[in-house]
């Protein structure tokens, strides 16, 4: 079994719609929990960045951290086109330098 | 601000051949990595480096070389190049329970 679980998608959605991505991770030690956003040919951009368990937002969107079940979801509001990338969760550990252990990624299709 | 600089883009390697992707920083950050991201695989870690003159393997080493000699500085070296090494390879830094922040990657391409 992964370390990190996430489906791979692709994941299709209507514009203006409720996106949910989901990752699943086995490590209890995990502290900090990031996703990243790729486009095709780039390089991942850091989008949230949280610590421990709860929620974050920043404009249409939502980090969700439940530690006790190792569940982390982004969840994205109003869906636009431009949201069309590939969505990698990374959870780590803390303290000095931690390997991020990365997701496979989750590919979403937002359709005009 | 550049943030993280890799070069080349692309490049088309034969077999047994060596190379060196570069990677530099002005973000005066401490640590710095090394990934490649295959299909299916997501993002591996190949070697990283907490400072100038500090490196250590990660998960995938075999076959690659790093060094760092200054803060901004990380290239990653092709001993003898192998068709299994063709990826998409991104260099990351970041500084201690801060995120990564990536370059755009260097696509190679083995044949």
């Amino acid at each position: 079994q992964k370390e990190v679980e996430q489906d791979p998608g692709p994941l299709s959605v209507p514009e203006g719609a409720i996106v949910s991505l989901n990752c699943t991770y086995s490590n209890s030690a995990f502290q900090y929990f990031m996703w990243y956003r790729q486009y095709s040919r780039k390089g991942p951009e850091l989008l949230m960045y949280t610590y421990s368990s709860g929620n974050k937002e920043d404009g249409r969107f939502t980090a969700q951290v439940d530690k006790s079940s190792k569940y982390i979801s982004l969840f994205i509001r109003d869906s636009q086109p431009s949201d069309s990338a590939t969505y990698l969760c990374a959870p780590r550990d803390s303290g000095g330098y931690q390997k991020v252990t990365f997701g496979i990624g989750t590919k979403l299709q937002v359709i005009p | 601000n550049a943030g993280v600089t890799q070069t080349p883009k692309f490049q088309v390697l034969k077999t047994g051949q060596s190379m060196t992707l570069q990677c530099a920083q002005d973000m005066n950050h401490e640590y710095m990595s090394w990934y490649r991201q295959d299909p299916g695989m997501g993002l591996r870690l190949i070697h990283y480096s907490v400072g100038a003159g500090i490196t250590d393997q990660g998960e995938v080493p075999n076959g690659y070389n790093v060094s760092r000699s200054t803060t901004e500085d990380f290239p990653l070296r092709l001993l003898s190049a192998a068709p299994s090494q063709t990826s998409v390879y991104f260099c990351a830094t970041s500084d201690s329970n801060q995120p990564q922040h990536f370059g755009d990657g260097t696509r190679l391409s083995i044949l």
